[in-house]
Formats: C-alpha cells, structure tokens, sequence
C-alpha cells in the first residue's frame, strides 16, 4: 500500500502561471519530505525538500509547503517555465538520516507556451 | 560532477535468462539503492545496501537479488527473469551519515520477452 500519495497524474499549467503540484502521506512517523523532478530518458533529480520542523522552504522559484496535521505537502513552481515540464516525485523518509525514501506515482507537469 | 552510470539504457532478454543490471558512482557514497519505475506506481524500492556486502530487502525484493562487492558497485540480478519484470530500472545512491538526497543513474528500460 503506498504511504505518498500523489493523486493528480498530469498537470497542464501556461507558461508564466503558477504550478501547484500535491501530495499526500500516510505514515505519521514521515518527517523529512523532498521533490525530484524527472525528464524522460533521464534518472530523477533532487529539487528541494523540508523537513516537519518547517512548514515552507523556498529555492528561487520552487517553494514547498508542509502542513504535518493534515499529512499534505504541496510544490508552488512561480512561474512556470518550458523547460518546467517533467515528471515531480513526492518522497519521504521517517528522519532525515534514513536510508529509505518512500516515493509517490508522479505528477506530470506540461507547461504550454 | 557527480555521477551514477547504469551498464545498459535499453536490454531486452527473454523468460527464464539470468540478467545482470550494473551500477556504479563515484562519489564514494555509503547507500546504494535499486528502484523500479512503473505507470502509476513511482519508484518502488527493491534492495538496498548501506555498505559493502550489507544489503536490505525494500518492499518488492520477490524475483531479483543483490551484490556489492565494492563500494563503488552495486548489481541488482534477476535469477529467472519473467514477463512482469519488464520495468524500468533505477539505480540511486547517497553519502549517509544524516544526509539520505539520493543521486540517480539514467535508468535501464528492461523488456522482457
């Protein structure tokens, strides 16, 4: 059963606009959350995380938000750009020092033009 | 540059062959780790090793198996490969020691006849 949901397949978003991207988790002892971005024919790469001791982290135009209570997180890409489209991985680890990193299904962003 | 290289990006076998898939980084990182990458899935975790000779099962070890025999390699096998083993395969690896972001390799795409 996957503890990280992520239940938007596709998102189309226009260049220039924000992207919301959400994700959700069902494990509690989840406290370390990161995104990775994937282009196809490529292997995932790190985007940005945060850890339960924050509720937002912000990289340039990536921002994630973390609400523990709800056991929700979501990525703000603003705004969006071309080069934008991919496929975003929501992962979790239960600290910050585990090995394991429990992966949601994607979310495939298409940024139009 | 940091770098997690997979032998092949495409391999096509047939049922009951042995495979042999390879990975290797240079960053001399403690964690190594095998995904599997399916639609509407995500990553879903195989084996892992937290060091040379270490291994841990992840949640779907049924059907392959491990080696690391050097730090800098880790082999994920499929003793008799089957139909529902066509995937693809994702190669990661991270330093420890409190720091589990993941560095990924290109993938294989394996098919299975």
């Amino acid at each position: 059963d996957q503890q990280v949901k992520q239940n938007s397949p596709s998102l189309s978003v226009q260049e220039g606009r924000i992207s919301i991207l959400n994700c959700d988790y069902t494990n509690s002892m989840f406290d370390y959350f990161l995104w990775y971005k994937k282009y196809p024919a490529e292997g995932p790469t790190f985007l940005i995380s945060i850890s339960s001791i924050k509720d937002k982290n912000e990289d340039g135009r990536f921002t994630v938000f973390l609400n523990k209570s709800a056991k929700h997180l979501s990525l703000h890409i603003v705004p969006s750009q071309p080069g934008d489209s991919a496929v975003y991985f929501c992962a979790a680890s239960i600290s910050a020092g585990d090995y394991k990193l429990s992966f949601g299904a994607g979310t495939t962003v298409t940024v139009r033009a | 540059d940091v770098k997690v290289t997979q032998s092949s990006r495409y391999l096509v076998k047939r049922t009951g062959e042995k495979v042999f898939l390879e990975c290797v980084q240079d960053m001399d990182h403690e964690n190594m780790f095998w995904y599997r990458q399916d639609p509407g899935l995500g990553l879903r975790l195989i084996y892992f090793s937290y060091d040379v000779k270490m291994k841990e099962k992840g949640d779907i070890p049924e059907g392959y198996s491990v080696s690391r025999e050097k730090k800098e390699r880790f082999s994920l096998i499929l003793e008799s490969a089957s139909t529902n083993q066509t995937s693809m395969y994702l190669c990661a690896s991270s330093a420890g020691q409190g720091d589990n972001e993941q560095f990924f390799g290109p993938g294989t795409r394996l098919t299975v006849l």
